[in-house]
């Protein structure tokens, strides 16, 4: 069946780094995207940004922009978003999602149809 | 950024209820709004896509509706696993702007 698997909950300082990776399976992984969403404590959904496992097109959030790096690794089907400059407001559950993409850019149309597990990042000192 | 409104922001609800919740944009956003469901500690999941299109597994008495800037989700009989939060987003425009979430709860 089609699904997303994320890596564990991480632990992180103010001023450092984080990379969450998410393992597709199931589908065809390069005809589609991926975006990060996240949802801090009790708070709604926010998303990070989105990239195109076809041919690694990005498009981030400005709100992020800078701070994050999404890639993917078309040999393992996986991908990985990395946080960096972390602060107290970045602790939240990330959460990654496959969204349909054409030709490299993904317009996220058809929502959001399938959902890793999420990954809890915690920023405390 | 394209905002995004939900009303109302709680509902208490009987099991056999109808129910209605709106989703509002600040400018048109075509046919691009989809809905999910959230339950706690997991993640969401996605009801219905490009305004009332029903997601491969998802119960026929959810039902989505609208156009331009104002939408509806409606539960047409409220089931014992629908308790839950409800969250609308579009796709017209990136970045990718969700409601602020319609929690559904036992009366």
């Amino acid at each position: 069946q089609v699904q997303l698997v994320q890596s564990g909950a991480e632990v992180k300082e103010p001023g450092a780094s984080v990379k969450v990776s998410c393992k597709a399976s199931g589908y065809t992984f390069p005809l589609y995207g991926i975006t990060w969403v996240r949802q801090a404590p009790g708070q709604g959904l926010e998303c990070m940004g989105w990239i195109s496992a076809y041919n690694g097109n990005t498009k981030y959030a400005q709100k992020v922009q800078g701070r994050v790096s999404m890639t993917t690794d078309t040999s393992t089907s996986t991908a990985y978003m990395e946080l960096r400059s972390l602060r107290s407001d970045d602790t939240a559950v990330y959460y990654c999602a496959k969204v349909d993409c054409t030709n490299g850019v993904c317009y996220g149309y058809h929502g959001m149809d399938v959902w890793g597990q999420g990954t809890t990042v915690t920023v405390s000192s | 950024d394209i905002q995004m409104t939900q009303s109302p922001s709680s509902v208490s609800a009987s099991v056999g209820d109808r129910v209605t919740i709106t989703c509002r944009a600040s400018q048109a956003i075509s046919s691009w709004l989809a809905w999910y469901q959230q339950k706690p500690g997991k993640a969401p999941q996605l009801l219905i896509y490009d305004v009332s299109s029903l997601q491969s597994g998802v119960p026929s008495r959810f039902s989505g509706g609208g156009s331009g800037t104002d939408f509806t989700l409606t539960i047409s009989s409220l089931q014992p696993e629908d308790f839950a939060t409800y969250y609308c987003q579009q796709a017209n425009n990136f970045p990718f702007t969700f409601g602020p979430g319609t929690k559904v709860d036992i009366k």
